[in-house]
């Protein structure tokens, strides 16, 4: 595709519930980041993807969360039991490199727990 | 850990206005990021910085690094309201530059 596209734009859950949070990097982008950003707060890294590892997961606040890509190509950022605390934007974006002066954003999906 | 501040929180200026918006952080930056926000978007990659005293500029936003690489900072030059927007800078911890400890943002306002 054009552009980082994550899936859904918005998504409200009980909580308790588990949520799946999908990212489509830019075709040939190696490198895939996670943040989360919280109202008014800038964005926090979670993990960063070198193709289908996870190169470094130091950012993933607990157990609950888990971010997988087989492939090396789509990401899903997996949360379980969610908690109200856990709302929030997450916003992927990926790269060529590792650089984050080349990542390009995805617009984020916006998760509500309510 | 590195801790990124901003200022101001907000701003509100009339199109036509210059503004300055300030990052410090509490260490040295190896590498300084402005982003742009707009709500409901992601981040729109802006500048990066790296040496000291480094100036760079893009179309009417000049960003700028200090000598001592603690403090950065964004100028527009007569502002117009697709200006508006969050603004956020961003700093890679030096060997990790693909995590990115970010500030909270400063919100532009621009009034036509």
């Amino acid at each position: 595709g054009a552009g980082v596209s994550q899936t859904p734009s918005n998504k409200v859950t009980e909580k308790g519930k588990y949520v799946e949070l999908r990212c489509d990097p830019i075709s040939g982008h190696t490198a895939l980041y996670w943040y989360r950003q919280s109202l008014g707060q800038g964005p926090e890294f979670l993990i960063y993807f070198q193709g289908t590892g996870a190169a470094d997961d130091s950012g993933l606040p607990n157990d609950r969360f888990f971010a997988v890509r087989p492939e090396g190509s789509v990401s899903t950022l997996k949360i379980q039991r969610t908690e109200r605390g856990d709302s929030a934007v997450y916003l992927c974006a990926s790269s060529f490199r590792g650089e984050s002066t080349e990542a390009f954003f995805g617009q984020g999906t916006r998760l509500t727990v309510v | 850990s590195q801790e990124l501040e901003q200022s101001p929180q907000s701003l509100i200026v009339q199109e036509g206005k210059n503004l300055t918006i300030n990052c410090t952080s509490s260490k040295t930056l190896y590498g300084l990021y402005w982003y742009k926000q707009k709500y409901g978007e992601g981040l729109i990659f802006l500048m990066m910085l790296q040496k000291g005293g480094e100036e760079k500029s893009h179309e009417k936003i000049t960003a700028k690094l200090d000598e001592k690489k603690q403090q950065s900072s964004l100028h527009i030059t007569a502002s117009q309201p697709s200006h508006a927007g969050i603004y956020l800078c961003g700093a890679d911890s030096g060997g990790s530059n693909y995590k990115l400890t970010f500030g909270k943002g400063t919100l532009l306002t621009v009034n036509p």
